[in-house]
């Protein structure tokens, strides 16, 4: 799996956007770029993905570089309840087919007012 | 629709013990994964189940194993309990689509404590 790289923390203030930044410089052509997020104690939750272009859905915008070596995870008006540790991922597509997540250490977004 | 069910969220074991895992995946999903998280390790990747058959398999000892129903439910076993398995267990489940890029759903974990 291509390698992530993510700053360990970021604080954000109520109502603004959050930027979170993502350096994939390994990925290769097929690998998608997938978001997750945890909060505290509970499961990871899915965010977004994509491949090429930015990708918009109802909790967040994904902006891939044209090089594809980067991208920035954007949440437009960041909540409390948007506290979390965030994970960029570069999913691999297995030879056998399924499923495989690889996490790195993440962001630790603190959204404050 | 229904989560991802776990059970049970909280279970205490001795050291040597065995322990049985339950996870019940999303209606209509048939792909099972299970995760190991611990504050040293992060988040690993234990095993993934389709259709009765473990499809991938991460870095885990023997000790480690799982097994799917024709449900879907799966189950996730760890024999001769060390203290390092300590860890919150998770289970994601996802349609299972054979080039693997749907979003996986995950539970609420089982907390496991090893004395």
């Amino acid at each position: 799996d291509a390698k992530t790289t993510q700053p360990t923390s970021m604080d954000c203030a109520e109502g603004r956007a959050a930027n979170l930044p993502c350096n994939h410089s390994t990925i290769s052509g097929n690998e998608y770029v997938y978001w997750y997020r945890q909060i505290h104690s509970q499961g990871p939750q899915y965010i977004i993905h994509g491949l090429k272009n930015n990708e918009t859905n109802e909790m967040a915008s994904l902006i891939i570089t044209e090089d594809r070596k980067s991208s920035t995870l954007i949440l437009p008006h960041a909540t409390l309840r948007d506290t979390a540790v965030y994970y960029c991922i570069v999913r691999v597509r297995l030879t056998g087919g399924g499923n495989k997540l690889t996490f790195g250490t993440g962001t630790q977004l603190k959204v404050e007012l | 629709k229904a989560g991802v069910t776990q059970t049970p969220r909280y279970l205490i074991k001795t050291r040597g013990q065995q322990v049985t895992l339950s996870c019940s995946p999303i209606s209509g999903h048939r792909s099972v994964s299970w995760y190991q998280q611990t504050p040293g390790q992060g988040l690993q990747f234990l095993f993934e189940y389709f259709s009765e058959t473990q499809r991938n398999k991460g870095n885990f000892p023997g000790r480690f194993s799982g097994r799917q129903f024709s449900n879907s439910r799966s189950e996730m076993n760890v024999s001769t309990l060390e203290l390092g398995d300590s860890a919150l267990y998770l289970c994601a489940s996802s349609l299972g689509h054979r080039d693997g890029l749907g979003e996986q759903y995950f539970g609420p974990g089982t907390r496991l404590t090893v004395t």
